[in-house]
């Protein structure tokens, strides 16, 4: 079958950097992506990585292994505005996105 | 984790015919359904909100007679586009909310409409 993981929920500090990790097995790969979503709002597009490697933007950054079926999302200097949940989303070979669960960020002061 | 469905996956129709796709909350009550539009890497639009047995929200700019929205029942909701037209071509989402996990949304894999 196919399955998203990624971590229910992660804490981290004002300022520091955190990595959401998301592990994917899907029937075949059309590029994967990260959104963000806070609560009562439509998800916001972050990234979409097709090809292996770090893309940077910003404060952001995400990092796809094809090989593993594994990528992250990279966010730096946080900041309390960052307090959201973080989707992982896969196309496959069928252009349907399989989703992950989500993973909700705290960032305290 | 809650699984949510979409019925067709895909669908290429005539100008001007109507198409009707499904989403369904299949091991979990939704009382609220959200239906989304997403363009090529970008966010997702919100069109509309629906409650089970009331009337949806729609977003604003979003024309209501157009995309008609029914939630029927606590596993079902339908969005139809009336009267398609080639840009209403786009990939539809739906997402489901129990309204239990602070507002968690489960989201389906998606139809991807084309009109010709």
């Amino acid at each position: 079958g196919q399955n998203i993981d990624q971590p229910t929920e992660m804490t981290a500090t004002e300022g520091a950097i955190v990595q959401i990790n998301c592990t994917y097995q899907t029937s075949g790969f059309n590029g994967l992506f990260w959104y963000q979503q806070h609560a009562g709002e439509a998800p916001t597009f972050l990234s979409y990585n097709v090809l292996d490697g770090l893309e940077e933007k910003g404060r952001f950054s995400s990092f796809l292994s094809r090989s593993k079926g594994y990528s992250y999302l990279l966010l730096k200097e946080l900041q309390m505005k960052d307090s959201a949940s973080y989707l992982c989303a896969v196309m496959d070979s069928n252009y349907q996105l399989i989703w992950g669960a989500g993973t909700k960020l705290i960032i305290k002061p | 984790g809650a699984v949510v469905s979409q019925h067709p996956s895909r669908v290429i129709c005539k100008s001007g015919t109507s198409v009707k796709i499904e989403c369904r909350s299949l091991d979990f009550q939704a009382t609220t359904m959200f239906w989304y539009r997403q363009f090529p890497k970008q966010s997702l639009m919100l069109m509309a909100t629906s409650n089970e047995g009331s009337k949806a929200t729609y977003e604003q700019g979003v024309e209501k007679d157009k995309f008609l929205i029914n939630h029927a029942s606590l596993t079902l909701s339908t969005l139809t586009v009336t009267s398609a037209h080639p840009e209403d071509s786009s990939f539809y989402i739906c997402s489901a909310s129990s309204g239990r996990e602070e507002e968690t949304q489960y989201f389906g894999p998606g139809t991807r409409l084309l009109v010709l």
